[in-house]
């Protein structure tokens, strides 16, 4: 299958920094990509879909200036945690679809530890 | 609305068949995926099923839809230790866009 990453795996920050996370999409090209957050113990919430060259696109309820997204080329959408805080903690995925394929391929995920 | 609900916890026996199942709200769902999720990893697709399909069978693995009850389910035969992981039921709507994920069942297997 093809195959998204992740970078970095793991991150730990102190309050009030910004965090950038990279998803790359390694075999293809993704006009478009989700970002997910999970927390311990429950399911992946949709936060927004990224598109390439234009605007993110963000769920009810997830701040768009705290999470900024950015899709700068057909194979790479950033994710910038800003002025983080404790409750920002958690497990962030992102997912891509290769063109004309029905299956999403999801990255490893960064695990996001703000002290 | 949207809503996928998955049983919590699941616990078999090495060899026998695991069934987990999940059920949903959202009647115009297109296709229903079945991801799993092992500790501190991102998640891996084991199969999905378009909706007007009733069943698929994919080696050890069988997704049934009954979608006049909105009911999924996955069986794995002859479980083993390694699939011991976290197993999502997720419904993809508005497109194939957004995918509308359950809690997770997790899934122990014992001896």
């Amino acid at each position: 299958g093809a195959v998204v990453s992740q970078h970095p795996s793991w991150v730990i920050c102190k309050s009030g920094t910004s965090v950038k996370i990279e998803c790359r999409s390694l075999d293809f090209q993704a006009t478009t990509m989700f970002w997910y957050r999970q927390f311990p113990k429950q399911s992946l919430m949709l936060m927004a879909t990224s598109n390439e060259g234009s605007k993110a696109t963000y769920e009810q309820g997830v701040e768009k200036d705290k999470f900024l997204i950015n899709h700068a080329s057909l194979t790479l959408s950033t994710l910038t945690v800003t002025s983080a805080h404790p409750e920002d903690s958690s497990f962030y995925i992102c997912s891509a679809r290769p063109p004309g394929q029905q299956e999403k391929f999801f990255g490893p995920g960064t695990r996001l530890t703000v002290l | 609305g949207e809503d996928v609900e998955q049983s919590l916890f699941l616990s078999v026996r090495e060899g026998d068949s695991s069934v987990i199942n999940c059920t949903y709200t959202d009647s115009s769902s297109t296709y229903l995926y079945w991801y799993k999720q092992e500790p501190g990893a991102g998640l891996q697709l084991l199969t999905y099923i378009f909706s007007n399909m009733d069943m698929k069978q994919d080696q050890r693995l069988t997704v049934l839809l009954n979608k006049k009850d909105k009911h999924l389910s996955l069986r794995i035969a002859d479980t083993q230790t390694g699939d011991s992981a976290i197993y999502f039921c997720a419904e993809s709507i508005r497109g194939y866009n957004k995918l509308i994920f359950g809690a997770g069942t997790r899934l122990a297997v014992h001896p």
